[in-house]
């Protein structure tokens, strides 16, 4: 079935960054955008931007521009987001979703990964 | 204004329908964007439920019952996620989402709660 894999918890200090990895099984990795969303405790969704795994090619939301990179490994399968320069309101769970077909412009997040908490803390 | 604003929570009687609604910002013509909505129990990654363009282009999530279904009011500019025959396990918080200008937008979330 299809499956995202997400590492695991992470503590941080204001200022670090964090590495975030999601694997994907169950279908063809360079067929489907990968997304990144996160939420902060009690918060709502926040989307991050996606790769598409086939081009290398990424597109950041405008928030964390600067501070985001997303890249992958299609040898195994496996997207990354590193969030730099690292502040408090950082701390929130991270999720990668798999997005829509390669070429299809828009479409749902399904399915999702587990979630990775990062917590930013001194 | 947010780009897309839900109601922070819902209450309804189990057997009954809910109505969830997301408003689009003024300017933002609700006719011309699919809406998204997902669906998130505490502890859980959000799931996928359906997607509502119109009454010709809509897409049910793999396994997602028909009890909830996708529509919109034009006059409120709003996307609405319906769920007929309100079970417990309904509980949960809902979330919409479109895709603007490049980029993805997700509503702030409603809590359902079913009592």
């Amino acid at each position: 079935q299809v499956q995202l894999v997400q590492s695991g918890t992470e503590v941080k200090k204001p200022g670090a960054s964090v590495k975030v990895s999601c694997k994907a099984s169950g279908y063809t990795f360079t067929g489907y955008y990968m997304h990144w969303v996160r939420q902060a405790p009690g918060q709502g969704l926040e989307w991050m931007g996606w790769i598409n795994p086939k081009s290398d090619a990424t597109n950041y939301a405008q928030k964390f521009q600067g501070r985001v990179t997303m890249t992958r490994d299609t040898s195994i399968g496996t997207a990354y987001m590193e969030l730099n320069t690292l502040r408090s309101d950082d701390t929130a769970v991270y999720y990668c979703a798999r997005g829509p077909m390669i070429r299809t412009p828009v479409g749902w997040f399904d399915p999702w990964g587990q979630g990775t908490l990062v917590t930013v803390s001194s | 204004q947010a780009v897309l604003t839900q109601p922070a929570s819902l209450s309804a009687s189990p057997g009954a329908s809910a109505s969830l609604t997301c408003t689009l910002r003024s300017g933002i013509n609700v006719d011309t964007y699919g809406i998204y909505w997902y669906q998130q129990k505490p502890g859980s990654p959000p799931q996928y439920l359906l997607t509502y363009k119109s009454d010709s282009d809509k897409q049910q999530g793999s396994g997602v019952p028909s009890r909830f279904s996708g529509s919109k009011d034009a006059s409120a500019n709003a996307g609405i996620l319906l769920i007929s025959g309100l079970q417990s396990e309904d509980e949960a918080d809902y979330y919409c989402m479109i895709w603007h200008s490049s980029a993805v937008v997700f509503g702030g979330g409603t809590k359902l709660t079913v009592l």
